[in-house]
């Protein structure tokens, strides 16, 4: 199975802050990755397909790059509604193994 | 505009059975491959298993080989996943999302349905 490692696990940010997670893979997958967004109690919502293409209606703060291994979710300028946890997912094969996630709090 | 909404979620004993549902609403059923996913009280996400746009093909995570089904009726734009031999461990919210390539994501997720497991 790929293995997807995400850090941090967690980070406090503030308002306006730019916030940068990374996400590493066990082995190439070539752009097959996905960054998702979940607040508590809902389920998650695609933000990035295709490790650097933004879903549509997904604000532009958002940005996505990397390939191969190594991949990198950037929030420009952290909104209040932007604290939430945030998992990578690889879709190169299956089981389509996710990161462990990162959670954003408030500083 | 698109809509799934799972069910048969609840309480069951370890070892016996349940059949979760997904009906899908909004879009073109038949031309996404659909996938389960689900995530423990307080966890992580973890991949389940999928099922292809036919349902000619399923591919499932190890944990739940042998004892997870997934399938599909096209004709009535809904997914299923029949859980046999439950765990403890299988104690967790349960979602149907969509996919419409591979490299595309899950663009769509349902609410989720929790399923327990105790005795």
């Amino acid at each position: 199975d790929i293995q997807m490692t995400q850090s941090p696990s967690s980070l406090s940010a503030s308002v306006g802050d730019r916030v940068t997670i990374t996400c590493r893979a066990s082995q190439s997958i070539g752009t097959y990755l996905n960054w998702y967004q979940q607040k508590p109690g809902k389920a998650p919502k695609l933000l990035i397909y295709a490790a650097s293409r933004l879903q549509s209606g997904v604000p532009s703060r958002f940005s996505g790059s990397g390939s191969e291994t190594d991949f990198t979710l950037t929030i420009s300028s952290l909104q209040p509604e932007d604290f939430a946890t945030y998992f990578c997912q690889q879709s190169y094969r299956t089981p389509r193994t996710f990161g462990q996630g990162t959670k954003v709090e408030i500083k | 505009q698109v809509q799934l909404v799972e069910s048969g979620g609840g309480v069951v004993q370890p070892g016996r059975s349940l059949r979760l549902s997904c009906a899908a609403s909004g879009f073109t059923f038949s031309t996404y491959a659909m996938h389960w996913v689900r995530q423990a009280p307080g966890k992580g996400l973890e991949w389940v298993g999928v099922i292809s746009i036919d349902g000619s093909n399923k591919y499932y995570t190890d944990s739940v080989t042998g004892r997870f089904t997934i399938s599909r009726d096209n004709s009535k734009n809904t997914l299923f996943l029949q859980m046999n031999s439950l765990r403890a461990e299988d104690t967790a919210v349960y979602y149907c999302a969509t996919e419409v390539g591979r490299q595309l994501g899950h663009d769509y997720w349902g609410q989720g349905t929790l399923v327990t497991v105790s005795s």
